[in-house]
């Protein structure tokens, strides 16, 4: 069976400072990893996968995640954040041939000014 | 175009009463799935639809939890007996299938279930 571990429940963070996002995964088989975001009021949204291939994927607005198969770890970066990034942010795993994700707890994203 | 729906949004009810929640897919997905959210346990997921069939129904907690969908389309989630810890958002997600687990899944915006 599959989990995902999001080791940070929240993360305070001024805007314009650079953020990571924590997320490890366990699976003896290989897996597709996910970052689906969940703003205020408003349903869960892709944001980013990793199916195969480059190990490094990028978001549309400027999040991006490494996948490090050693380190089983799918860790969400931004650069620079926003005020508008302030959401919840989920990590998932769903097994080729399996359609279900297993998600991770959730890290909340606060950025202030 | 129109994204996931589901109704209601919220719904309360009193404890020992049925429920039904619906979800209305992305038209052309093939694929839904339901999952609950909750302050306990977090995400999880329910059940799988392909069609019609429900080839995954792993995470149905218990025997008063029940699913089906019609016409490749709406699908309802009925909860007999409510219990207090049946209390979550109940989100439904479409995707276009059946090219497996590396579909997006877009999620609806949940029925927000409270059992007093």
């Amino acid at each position: 069976a599959q989990s995902v571990t999001q080791l940070d429940s929240q993360v305070p963070v001024f805007e314009e400072a650079p953020v990571e996002l924590r997320c490890n995964y366990s699976s003896s088989v290989s897996v597709y990893l996910f970052w689906y975001v969940q703003y205020p009021n408003q349903g869960l949204q892709l944001l980013l996968k990793y199916l195969s291939g480059s190990t490094l994927v990028e978001s549309i607005n400027g999040f991006e995640a490494e996948f490090n198969k050693s380190q089983t770890s799918f860790h969400l970066r931004k650069p620079s954040v926003h005020i508008s990034d302030t959401a919840e942010y989920f990590c998932a795993v769903s097994r080729p041939g399996f359609q279900k994700l297993v998600f991770g707890t959730g890290t909340r994203l606060l950025v202030s000014p | 175009g129109a994204g996931v729906s589901q109704s209601p949004s919220n719904k309360v009810t009193e404890k020992g009463k049925d429920v039904e929640l619906r979800c209305d897919p992305i038209s052309g997905h093939t694929a839904l799935y339901w999952y609950r959210q909750s302050l306990g346990q977090g995400l999880e997921f329910l059940i799988y639809f392909q069609g019609n069939s429900a080839p995954d129904k792993s995470g149905l907690p218990s025997d008063r939890f029940s699913a089906e969908r019609t016409g490749g389309s709406v699908s309802t989630l009925t909860i007999q007996r409510t219990q207090q810890e049946d209390s979550a958002v109940y989100l439904c997600a479409s995707s276009l299938g059946p090219s497996g687990s590396a579909d997006t899944q877009y999620f609806g915006p949940g029925t927000r279930l409270t059992v007093l």
